[in-house]
């Protein structure tokens, strides 16, 4: 079965600090892809990556950075000199890749509060 | 910047009560998904439609709920006689084929 899991629930820190949400993923499948999605407090949910299990090079967007490892099953999210702004819930989530449903499996989702 | 439309953005609905709940995808998106967020936990998968066509309904409670995509107009997510634990956020997603899900707004229903 597939499984996401994201242990920090809440994490709190100053602005300016890195940060680091950690995901843990469970799948049998040997395509699958990994996603982030944000969900700041006004509610709605935005897409911020997506990684194909076939591709481990790491990625960066600006202040974000993703380091995605098969040898531990992990795909962690890293904001640098973190904003106020970022304050939000991140949610990691997993989808195979073949096969008819595109469905998503998320994690319980990590609360970041940013402090000025 | 037209993105995934859903409707109302509030619900209430007094026990036992119909609530339908309308999505709109993006411009050239044919796959459309359902997800419930509860109090205080991550979005669970509920249903994956195409036009006209259920593919995976495996997420939703087996009573009261169902969904549709029609060939013409939006996708609805229908709860009928709704209860209590009904009361979440309902957010639907669409995407063109392969492509990553992008998502609504929510609608936020309240049960009273």
């Amino acid at each position: 079965a597939q499984k996401v899991t994201q242990a920090q629930t809440e994490i709190s820190v100053v602005e300016k600090e890195d940060v680091t949400l950690d995901c843990v993923y469970e799948t049998r499948d040997t395509t699958y892809y990994l996603f982030w999605y944000k969900q700041p407090p006004s509610g709605e949910l935005v897409f911020l990556i997506r990684r194909n299990s076939f591709d481990e090079q790491n990625e960066i967007s600006g202040r974000y950075s993703w380091n995605f490892q098969k040898s531990t099953s992990s795909f962690n999210f890293t904001i640098t000199a973190s904003q106020v702004v970022d304050s939000a819930v991140y949610f990691c989530a997993l989808s195979e890749a073949r096969g008819n449903t595109g469905k998503l499996i998320f994690g319980q989702g990590t609360t970041l509060q940013v402090k000025p | 910047n037209a993105g995934v439309m859903q409707n109302p953005r509030h619900l209430v609905r007094r026990r036992g009560q119909e609530a339908r709940l309308r999505c709109s995808p993006m411009k050239g998106h044919s796959h459309v998904y359902w997800y419930r967020q509860l109090p205080e936990e991550g979005l669970k998968f509920m249903v994956y439609l195409q036009k006209e066509n259920i593919i995976d309904e495996s997420g939703m409670p087996k009573e009261r709920f169902s969904a549709e995509f029609p060939k013409e107009g939006p996708s609805i997510l229908r709860i009928q006689q709704v209860v209590r634990g009904d009361s979440a956020a309902y957010f639907c997603a669409s995407s063109r084929q392969d492509q990553p899900q992008h998502f609504g707004d929510g609608t936020r229903l309240s049960i009273l």
